[in-house]
């Protein structure tokens, strides 16, 4: 099946730093993309959906310019979370597919602490 | 507007007993539904998806659901629970509305 890569699988950071998180799909094309983040016992948020070489487009709350997210190439896209804060602290999770409505195959998750 | 209610936020049974994992949605048109499940540290896998076809929906691991429009319902169930079915489960509407997940667990 398709395969979709994170990395880093965990980071730790110190506040006021950014962090940049990679999602890879391995073995097929992904033109869209999707970042969410998930708290500790709680379910998925959307945060995002990138089309490849275009801009994001942001769900209700989550600020564009503290989550920066850029789709280059068909097969990575990146969240960089910029002056992280402690609050920011959470499970980042991707997904991509092939066309908005197509099936989402997931990565594995990017764990980031904020110190 | 969508929206997806797990039931339960807990299950817990005895290995070998049948599994039932309750998912209720709203949807102003005929959605598509998904079933997936995340084990810890791993990502979410497909377990199965409703796209109006047949409305009981076979998937892996012996898992199946059935789509009741009636009772916008779209309960998960397995006959015999496995150990290694712990994990959590989330059912989705349309690919980008989650439910609140329900975590199984397992006892031996």
């Amino acid at each position: 099946g398709a395969v979709v890569s994170q990395h880093p699988s965990w980071v730790i950071c110190k506040s006021g730093t950014s962090v940049k998180i990679e999602c890879r799909s391995l073995d097929f094309q992904a033109t869209t993309m999707f970042w969410y983040r998930q708290f500790p016992k709680q379910s998925l948020m959307l945060m995002a959906t990138s089309n490849e070489g275009s801009k994001a487009t942001y769900e209700q709350g989550v600020e564009k310019d503290k989550f920066l997210i850029n789709h280059a190439s068909l097969t990575l896209s990146t969240l960089t979370v910029t002056s992280a804060h402690p609050e920011d602290s959470s499970f980042y999770i991707c997904s991509a597919s092939q066309g908005a409505l197509g099936e989402q195959y997931f990565g594995p998750g990017t764990r980031l602490t904020v110190t | 507007a969508q929206s997806v209610t797990q039931l339960d936020s807990h299950v817990s049974v005895s290995e070998g007993t049948p599994v039932l994992l309750r998912c209720n949605y709203s949807s102003s048109y005929s959605p598509s539904l998904f079933w997936y499940v995340q084990h810890p540290n791993k990502g979410l896998q497909l377990l199965l998806k409703y796209t109006s076809a047949a409305t009981l929906v076979k998937g892996i691991n012996g898992f199946e659901a059935e789509f009741k429009k009636s009772e916008t319902s779209f309960h998960l169930t397995k006959p015999s629970a496995h150990m290694s079915d712990a994990a959590e489960y989330f059912c989705v509407v349309s690919m980008l509305t989650f439910g609140g997940g329900t975590r199984l667990m397992v006892k031996p």
